[in-house]
């Protein structure tokens, strides 16, 4: 069976400081792999998607950046963390196109 | 791409029916209508969705009108663990994958 990870699972991060967010899928080969963030109180919003290794699409400019150096790894990644930044980072991966999607547990990021 | 509204709350009588409703009055002919929930602090869980014929699975039902601008997800006898926020969403079609547009959701609460 099919199974996605993230971490971690919190993270406190002063702001101005870097940010390195990993997903990881098993099961299954060249996945659809997604990137999600949910403010608080707020639905999801998506910020990145991939179909497969080093082809990344962003749906929302900001100072966030995606990468895929391997076939089931999808990395988030900031230079530099705002405040705005603060939410719940949600990665996703889906078996092709127009199917649903399944969820990460979520990383839960604070910035101060 | 189609938007989708739903009521911001509703209560349900645990062992009753809970029928949550969704306007998208915008949807496109191949567009799906998906169903997700998210219990709170995880992630978002695949439900069920469908195009124009009604759809059943082991969690849920989705009605759909015969001019697809709205849909009810139907939980036929809802738990108190059925308790979370319900998305509905209008399938939207990038270029690539499937890239789903999630609003605020309905928050359901499923009473003792």
């Amino acid at each position: 069976s099919q199974t996605i990870h993230q971490w971690p699972a919190t993270l406190v991060q002063p702001v101005g400081s870097p940010l390195s967010l990993e997903c990881t899928v098993e099961g299954t080969s060249n996945p659809n792999l997604y990137w999600y963030r949910q403010a608080a109180g707020r639905g999801l919003q998506l910020l990145f998607y991939s179909v497969g290794i080093g082809q990344i699409s962003s749906e929302v400019p900001q100072n966030l950046s995606a990468s895929r150096p391997q076939d089931r790894q999808f990395i988030l990644s900031s230079k530099k963390l705002l405040l705005s930044d603060s939410g719940f980072y949600l990665c996703a991966w889906s078996p092709r196109a127009y199917n649903e999607q399944f969820f990460g547990p979520g990383t839960r990021l604070t910035v101060l | 791409d189609a938007k989708t509204t739903q009521p911001p709350s509703m209560d349900c009588a645990e062992g009753r029916a809970a029928n949550l409703p969704c306007n998208h009055s915008t949807i496109s002919g191949n567009e799906y209508v998906y169903w997700y929930r998210q219990i709170h602090s995880q992630g978002p869980q695949y439900i069920i969705h469908g195009l124009k014929n009604n759809e059943t699975n082991e969690m849920a039902s989705l009605i759909i009108t015969e001019d697809r601008k709205s849909s009810t997800l139907i939980l036929p006898h809802a738990t108190l663990r059925d308790t979370a926020v319900y998305y509905c969403i209008a399938q939207t079609l990038g270029n690539y994958g499937q890239n789903f547009v999630f609003g605020p959701g309905t928050r359901l609460s499923v009473l003792p």
